[in-house]
This record gives structure tokens, sequence and C-alpha cells, in this order.
């Protein structure tokens, strides 16, 4: 069974650009969470989509956003980057039925975004 | 709000010699879930271990155990016959159960230790 995938693995951007990162979920996975890694603030959650649905979003600003295709894959887009969007970004997925209990997160190996 | 608080930012331990890793977290929450998740340099977030707040044994994954003290709110992990390839960082994770409310598949990490293990 392939684990999940994210891409790109690397993405280098300039001040006030965008970008949108992918995230592939393991089959019959249907809830995906994102993280923000930086060596100052660790691990912060982004946001969690289920069945195309934002269903738990986490203390960032509007600039962060994400969706879900009916494929359950999920993209993260941050738009007018700033240098502290620098960070490694990684999705997590998970086999969660409806509002049951959810199960543990398997990651990727991330986005490592950097900010110029 | 949930808290995970890692003490230790760094361990280190000759191979095949036991080492314990803090963790503590705060929450009102009866009903949650407690992890540990190992992170090698290649980044790849790997699960080590969890346990449900509601079970009283403790977790245990070949080499991996630990101590989960529901009442003093700690949830420590034993690595035994430590291995070269158990040099990575630790973090420690908080998930809220079935509570009917919205932070399901968020997890809330501690720091992290960084362990290096010795040959």
């Amino acid at each position: 069974k392939a684990g999940v995938t994210q891409t790109p693995r690397y993405l280098i951007k300039t001040r006030g650009q965008q970008v949108t990162l992918s995230c592939s979920p393991i089959s019959g996975h249907r809830s995906v969470s994102w993280y923000q890694q930086t060596p100052g603030q660790g691990l912060q959650f982004l946001f969690e989509y289920f069945s195309e649905t934002q269903r738990n979003k986490g203390n960032f600003p509007g600039r962060f956003s994400g969706r879900q295709f009916s494929n359950s894959r999920s993209e993260m887009n941050v738009s007018t980057l700033e240098l502290g969007d620098s960070a490694l970004y990684l999705c997590a997925s998970s086999h969660r039925i409806a509002y049951s209990m959810n199960t543990e997160a398997f990651f990727g190996q991330g986005t490592r975004l950097t900010v110029v | 709000a949930q808290t995970v608080t890692q003490s230790q930012p760094e361990m280190s331990v000759q191979e095949a010699e036991t080492v314990t890793l803090s963790c503590t977290y705060d929450t009102s929450e009866n009903n949650y879930y407690l992890f540990w998740y190992k992170q090698p340099p290649s980044r790849q977030m790997i699960l080590v271990i969890r346990q449900e707040a509601y079970k009283q044994q403790n977790a245990t994954e070949n080499r991996f155990s630990v101590n989960f003290q529901k009442a003093a709110k700690s949830f420590s992990l034993k690595i035994s016959d430590s291995q070269l390839g158990d040099t990575a960082m630790y973090f420690c994770a908080f998930m809220r159960g079935n509570a009917g409310g919205t932070s399901y598949g968020k997890l809330t990490f501690g720091q992290g230790t960084i362990l290096t293990v010795h040959p």
C-alpha cells in the first residue's frame, strides 16, 4: 500500500508570491491534516479536511487555505508569501469514518518551502 | 486548549542501553489519545506507539514501551536495547477523542527531544 505522497518535495519562492502544495493520502483514507514545522514554533496544526470539507482549523492567517477533492487528495495554498512562511509542511492522512474515533495519522515526507 | 511539554531538548544513550524520554500534558478532556512519533533526519514522521487514555495498561511495541500516568498527566517513552537507527527527534503528541467537537485530526505536539544513540 502506497504511503502519503507530498509534492513537490522542495520549493523556493519569492516574497509576495503564492504557492500550492499537494498531498495524496493513503488509499482509503478520507481525512487529511496539514502541519507546519519550524525550528522556532515546532509543529503546528494548520487544518483538517474530511469529505471535502474543512473540519478544523489552527491559528494561522487567512493567507493559508486548503481544499480537498473527491478522491481525498488535498492541496494547501499560501498566498502573499512572507519570509516567516519558510518551513517544512507536513501532510497526514488517517482512516476516519464520519464522526467516529480518529485513528493514528500517517505522515508524508513533507514539502520544504523556502521563501527568499 | 491542550498543551504538551517535553522538558528534555536533547538526550544521548549508548547503543544497547535503555533511555526514557519524558512528556507531560495538560487537558481537561477525559477521552483522548497519546502518541510518540519519531522523526529521523529524513524528516519522515513515523508513529512509534499510541496509548488510549481509557486503557490502564501501558502500551508496548517491541523495544518501545510507555509509562502512562493519567492522574499525573505524564506519558514517558522507554526505549530498550537502543540501536543506532533510533537516532531521531521524538515528539509526544495529544489528540482529543470522540467528543463530538471539532478537534478530529488535530494533533498537538510537544517541542521534541533529539535522541542520539552512540556506538
